[in-house]
């Protein structure tokens, strides 16, 4: 299973960019990085997901280097409201059943927006 | 509703006792995956759903926990007998049927039940 790397911790100033990195260097070649963020009390909210080239919606950009071994999940203007703890995961497939997914979350980066 | 909607959201029970978590996935959805998360800790995958049938049970971590999905909808989760290492979030996320490569469709997650036994 490919398995992610983040640095345990981050600070941000308000209305700056964040960006968070992950390393993925086992990553396999149909896997797609996906990166979620939990906000104390509240469920994990689904941010963005990429597999090659790089993605953008409201929320977030996702930077995702060429060898695909690592990405940048970046936030243009953070808020007070995104701090957040950020996981970046890389889409498992069952060993035995195909197209049986599950995500595998690690401990993440606890994102800290200062004002 | 828009979302994925789990009930109760706060249940304190007795140790011994069993409890029953309910599920309601986004409409449309058929993969349905429940999750713990103990304080402080990171998400704990469970169970998985296809429909209604279970392809993926490797988290449950003892036989006091079962899982069922019934109209390829509603999904309970039952601890039986249950202890205080069992207290944390039970989390549930559902997503939209997949192809046969890898998954291009994100989990949504409800925000939970938090389970507290005494």
């Amino acid at each position: 299973d490919a398995k992610t790397t983040q640095p345990t911790s981050m600070d941000c100033a308000e209305g700056r960019a964040a960006n968070l990195p992950c390393n993925h260097s086992t990553i396999s070649g149909n896997e797609y990085v996906y990166w979620y963020r939990q906000i104390h009390s509240q469920g994990p909210q689904y941010i963005i997901h990429g597999l090659k080239n790089n993605e953008t919606n409201e929320m977030a950009s996702l930077i995702i280097t060429e060898d695909r071994k690592s990405s940048t999940l970046i936030l243009p203007h953070a808020t007070l409201r995104d701090t957040a703890v950020y996981y970046c995961i890389v889409r498992v497939a069952h060993a035995v059943i195909q197209g049986a997914q599950k995500l595998v979350f690690g401990q993440g980066t606890r994102l800290t927006i200062n004002p | 509703g828009a979302g994925v909607s789990q009930s109760p959201s706060n249940k304190v029970t007795e140790k011994g006792k069993d409890v029953e978590l309910r599920c309601d996935p986004i409409s449309g959805h058929t993969a349905l995956y429940w999750y713990r998360q103990s304080l402080g800790q990171g998400l704990e995958f469970l169970i998985y759903f296809q429909g209604n049938s279970a392809p993926d049970k490797s988290g449950l971590p003892s036989d006091r926990f079962s899982a069922e999905r019934t109209g390829g909808s509603v999904s309970t989760l039952t601890i039986q007998r249950t202890q205080q290492e069992d207290s944390a979030v039970y989390l549930c996320a559902s997503s939209l049927e997949w192809d046969r490569a890898f998954s291009n469709s994100p989990l949504h997650f409800g925000n939970g039940t938090r389970l507290t036994v005494t």
